[in-house]
């Protein structure tokens, strides 16, 4: 069975700064894709960023980028240039490529940015 | 923008009410899901359906049920509220088609159940 880890439950950064999410996951799939979710406090959580595992290159999206290394299992999440409105709780996900549409969450990181 | 909506933003119950939580999406997606969101163990998904009148059993069913009649509605039904089922419900859509495998969130329902 899949499972994915995040290993920060709590993190904060200075405003400006940069900061970097981690996440592991286990399977014995070949090809799945990777999502970081975004939940910002009493508000909807939205899609940040995904990564398609049979793509070589790392996703960016304006000021979030993803360090994807697949032998290591490892889809950590870069926020560039932090602001105060990227202060929410971060979710990793995995889903298999095939056969199913359903997600496999992390357990969250709590990011603050500090003013 | 994809809508996804959810009955009540708070609701309080008592202890073996029957409890619904109802979620609307208005983007035609095929797939819908509700999971449990709980402190230190992320999101859990409970029911997933796929098209009208089906259903999957999520990692954690046990004392909840689904419903889905129409496309654009999931219910989620508590048989028997208990206290251990105090949550924040997340209800997501999904398309199978072009943007495929990006879920869309409610804003949630926060359950407490006295």
């Amino acid at each position: 069975a899949q499972t994915v880890t995040q290993s920060q439950p709590e993190m904060s950064v200075q405003e400006a700064e940069t900061v970097t999410l981690s996440c592991t996951y286990d399977t014995s799939e070949s090809n799945y894709y990777l999502f970081w979710y975004k939940q910002p406090p009493s508000r909807q959580m939205i899609l940040v960023i995904r990564q398609e595992a049979y793509k070589q290159q790392n996703a960016t999206e304006n000021r979030f980028s993803v360090n994807f290394q697949k032998a290591a299992k490892s889809f950590s999440l870069k926020i560039s240039d932090s602001q105060l409105g990227d202060t929410a709780m971060y979710f990793c996900a995995f889903m298999k490529h095939a056969g199913t549409y359903k997600y496999i969450f992390g357990t969250g990181t709590r990011l603050k940015v500090l003013a | 923008d994809v809508k996804v909506t959810q009955s009540s933003r708070y609701l309080v119950k008592r202890t073996g009410e029957k409890v619904f939580l109802e979620c609307v999406q208005d983007m035609d997606h095929e797939n819908m899901f509700w999971y449990r969101q709980d402190p230190g163990l992320g999101l859990r998904l409970i029911y997933f359906s796929y098209d009208v009148k089906m259903k999957e059993k999520g990692d954690i069913p046990e004392g909840y049920s689904v419903s889905r009649e129409k496309k654009e509605r999931f219910s989620l039904i508590l048989e028997s509220a208990s206290t251990n089922q105090t949550s924040m419900y997340l209800c997501a859509s999904s398309s199978t088609g072009q943007h495929v495998n990006e879920q869309f969130f409610g804003p949630g329902t926060r359950l407490t159940v006295l």
